[in-house]
Order: C-alpha cells, then structure tokens, then sequence
C-alpha cells in the first residue's frame, strides 16, 4: 500500500458524460500527479499540481481539468468522454515539486470505461 | 525533449533464469532513475532507484539495477526469477523540473 488513495477504483460511464476521478495523496505529500495509462499510449503524464498550484502540464486535453484542494486532495474532472478515454487513470503524489531527490508513490488507479 | 527507451517489449523465460531488462534514456543534465512494477490488475510499485552514488542499486525482491552515465542506461537485473515476477516493468526518469517520464514497459512472462 503506497498511501495514495484513488476513488473510484472502477467506473463505467457514457460517451459525452462527465465524471470525477479523486485522489488523496500520501500523508506529508504536497504535490500530486495524474497520469494516463491506455495500451496504445502507454503512461502518459497529464498534470503535476503542488500545494494547490499547477505546477507542470504534459499530454491533457481540453476536456480534462484538474485541482488541488486545501487539504491537498486532487480531483480530475473528464467531461465530454469519449471511448477513447477509457483507460486507468493513475494519481501519484510525492513530498516535493523539485525532480531530483523526489520519489513518487502512486495509488492504485481509476479504471474508466466509456461505453 | 527527454525520451526513455526499453529495449524489449515482451520477454518470456522459465523460472531460475536470469532476467535483464534494458533502459536508456536521452536527457544531457542530471536526473533521477527509476524502475516500477505492475502486476496484473495492480497498480505501480516502485522496485528501486537512483539519485546518486554507488551506480548499482539493489531493490525489493531481489532487483538490482546499474547505473551507466556514459551510456544514459539503467538496466534492471534478477539473477533468477520466479513466476511471481511476471509482470509489467517500466524505466522512469525523473529530471530537475520534477515530471516523471516513462519508457514504454517490458511484459516479463515467466513460466513454471
């Protein structure tokens, strides 16, 4: 168990709903992450928000937002789904923002399936 | 931009043998190495890393990794495996500006 917990942990929706994906980081972690895992993209990085500020953005769509809340929860809204969003989304959260010297644990994802 | 390359994308081998798994990324400054395991239906567990110091680097379940700066590699090293290790492995480096950058992964099969 790495700590960071990921709610909820299966979820089936329809193409052009919206859902919420959330994540509670370890505890003493201020900065977290949300990757995208899919076969044919692999682990990608969507976003890296530290002490309720975005901090990095990789590969995220328009439709996809993210936030960090003052007690240090994340949540990552999808909307307009479409079934190439299906996919395990993973929150990971470290202690740090700074790179070199930081380990990132990461939860045990969110499996979302677009039908 | 900085990439991470595994060399094999399936590797299947017999329990007892040994198991190396390539690495090598392209970034020119300094970083931070890793290697995560993903079991089936489970999530990322880190194995082991590198920030600095000795290049090889031991890990949970009897991983080792070397560190090789004049190569940019990292390979992951068991020197006998077991079918629990069957699993996915990804290399990751981690540079000063703080995002995690994957290889693609290497499905390890090990058979009884």
């Amino acid at each position: 168990d790495s700590g960071v917990t990921q709610t909820p942990k299966h979820l089936i929706t329809a193409t052009g709903q919206r859902v919420t994906l959330r994540c509670s980081p370890r505890s003493g972690d201020l900065s977290v992450y949300w990757y995208q895992q899919s076969l044919d993209q692999g682990l990608q990085f969507l976003i890296q928000y530290y002490n309720g500020e975005e901090r990095a953005k990789g590969n995220i769509l328009e439709r996809f937002s993210a936030q960090q809340f003052p007690d240090l929860h994340s949540e990552l809204n999808l909307s307009s789904l479409e079934l190439g969003d299906s996919a395990l989304y993973f929150c990971a959260s470290s202690v740090t923002d700074r790179g070199l010297g930081n380990t990132i644990y990461f939860g045990e994802g969110s499996w979302l399936t677009v039908v | 931009a900085q990439s991470v390359s595994q060399h094999n994308h399936h590797v299947i081998l017999s329990e007892a043998a040994s198991l190396e798994l390539g690495c090598n990324y392209s970034y020119g400054g300094t970083v931070n190495l890793f290697w995560y395991v993903q079991y089936p239906g489970q999530h990322l567990q880190l194995l082991l890393k590198y920030f600095s110091g000795d290049p090889l680097v031991k890990g949970i379940k009897g991983f080792e990794a070397e560190f090789i700066k004049s190569k940019f590699s990292f390979n992951l090293r068991k020197p006998s495996v077991q079918w629990s290790d069957t699993a996915e492995y990804f290399c990751a480096v981690n540079d000063s500006w703080g995002k995690l950058q994957f290889g693609a992964g290497t499905q390890v099969v090990v058979t009884p």
